[in-house]
């Protein structure tokens, strides 16, 4: 069985400064790694994924997220936070079967920024 | 361009009653999927279509839920006898069927069980 684990369930950081937001995850196959945003009254959107190849993946707004199978983990990040940046964060993994996902996603329990002037 | 439908945004009912959920795709995905988010959680799947059969259902889908997709296009979530436990907001997605398992959602409809 697959699982996400998010650390922290709120992230706090002043406009400016490093968003870190973690996770890890467990799986017995190579996983396909997600994260997804939803903003206040809005459906998740995809930021971005990592399926194969290159480990460092580069999102939507300026985020991004480094694969480390060593540390089986899949952390989300932005040099600088913007006000616009304060939403839930999911991240998630899929089920693969021969190289492929079929779009069964488990999530972590979710992470909300906040942006403080 | 339009995205995911979800209909009714939001439905409050009696214990008991019965409620349905639709959710209209984007066109030309073959694949729906329907999760449930309860507060404070990420979403969680309950099942997945493609085109019109049902291929998967978690154990979590109760025999009092069903979900149908009878021409491949929309799809609807029925949730018979409801519980004050099935609060909750039922998120559909689609997808193409070759994809590398990025989902597109809708906002969800919110169920509120009094």
């Amino acid at each position: 069985a697959q699982s996400v684990t998010q650390l922290g369930s709120h992230v706090s950081v002043s406009e400016g400064a490093l968003v870190l937001l973690r996770c890890n995850y467990s799986s017995s196959v190579p996983p396909y790694l997600f994260w997804y945003v939803q903003y206040p009254n809005q459906g998740l959107q995809l930021l971005l994924k990592y399926t194969t190849g290159a480990t460092l993946v580069k999102g939507i707004n300026g985020f991004e997220a480094e694969f480390k199978k060593s540390e089986t983990s899949f952390h989300l990040t932005k040099p600088s936070a913007h006000m616009s940046d304060a939403a839930e964060y999911f991240c998630a993994v899929s089920d693969t079967t021969g190289g492929t996902s079929y779009g069964k996603l488990t999530f972590g329990q979710g992470t909300i920024l906040t942006v403080h002037p | 361009d339009t995205g995911v439908s979800q209909n009714p945004r939001h439905k409050i009912t009696k214990r008991g009653q019965n409620v349905t959920f639709r959710c209209d795709p984007i066109s030309e995905h073959n694949r729906l999927y329907w999760y449930r988010q309860t507060l404070g959680q990420g979403p969680e799947f309950l099942t997945y279509f493609q085109n019109e059969a049902q291929l998967e259902k978690s154990r979590l889908l109760s025999d009092r839920f069903s979900a149908e997709r009878p021409k491949g296009s929309f799809s609807t979530l029925e949730i018979q006898r409801t519980e004050q436990g099935d609060s909750a907001m039922y998120l559909c997605a689609s997808s193409l069927k070759k994809n590398t398992g990025e989902l597109f959602f809708g906002e969800g409809s919110r169920l509120t069980v009094l």
